[in-house]
């Protein structure tokens, strides 16, 4: 069974420019979870869709935004980027079984790196 | 202060080793624990994940969760070259709100054994 699958692996871009990032979760999978990992700063919380819903969002600037497609798929978008936001992004996926609890176990894909410039 | 302290090491032992990694935290609401293997420039792979105080043993992993410290620990038996990556540990909780969902991380520890 394939795994959280995310593109591109790597995204260079430049300072105000929007970059979007793509995630397919496990297959059955309903819930996508986005995190950054940032240099020094650990893996923080971003984002968490399911069923099509943003149903949770991190300490992040509006600027960070994404959706969830009908097949479950999903995008972030990162729009007037600034050179700290420079991570590597994380998708995660869970199978949204637990209900209004939220605390499904996430399975991450390998991320995609974005450097800005 | 952070919610989640996880000291960063790094961490080097020789092959056959005992590791203890080890996590705090401040938040009582946590109540899943979970630990994650990451190697360099890969996403985290869930090693462990238990629920509430005790302890939760998988082959040469141990997960031990003491509630009532704000303590976590994983220990890895007969550690091998293999093991060499960054050890992270995450919670969660079912409270609702700011918490719906969301992984909370400490910041890591890279471990390295050595032949």
């Amino acid at each position: 069974e394939a795994g959280v699958t995310q593109s591109p692996t790597h995204l260079i871009k430049t300072r105000g420019q929007q970059a979007t990032l793509r995630c397919s979760p496990i297959s059955g999978h309903t819930s996508v979870y986005w995190y950054q990992q940032a240099l020094g700063l650990g893996l923080q919380f971003l984002l968490w869709y399911d069923e099509g819903e943003e149903r949770n969002r991190g300490n992040f600037p509006p600027r960070f935004s994404g959706r969830q497609f009908p097949n479950y798929s999903s995008e972030l978008n990162v729009n007037a980027l600034e050179l700290e936001d420079s991570a590597l992004y994380l998708c995660a996926s869970s199978s949204g079984t637990s209900g209004s609890g939220g605390t499904d176990t996430q399975y991450f894909g390998p991320g995609t790196r974005l450097t800005v410039l | 202060q952070k919610e989640v302290e996880q000291d960063p090491g790094p961490l080097s032992v020789p092959e056959g080793a005992i590791v203890s990694l080890n996590c705090t935290y401040s938040n009582s609401a946590f109540q899943y624990f979970m630990w994650y293997r990451q190697y360099s420039r890969k996403g985290p792979e869930l090693l462990m994940y238990t629920y509430s105080s005790g302890n939760k043993e998988d082959g040469r992993f141990t997960a031990q969760v003491d509630k009532s410290s704000k303590y976590i620990s994983l220990f890895i038996r007969d550690s091998q070259p293999s093991d060499s990556a960054t050890y992270l540990c995450a919670m969660s909780s079912n409270a609702g709100g700011t918490s719906y969902g969301k992984l909370t991380f400490g910041q890591g520890t890279i471990l390295t054994v050595h032949p």
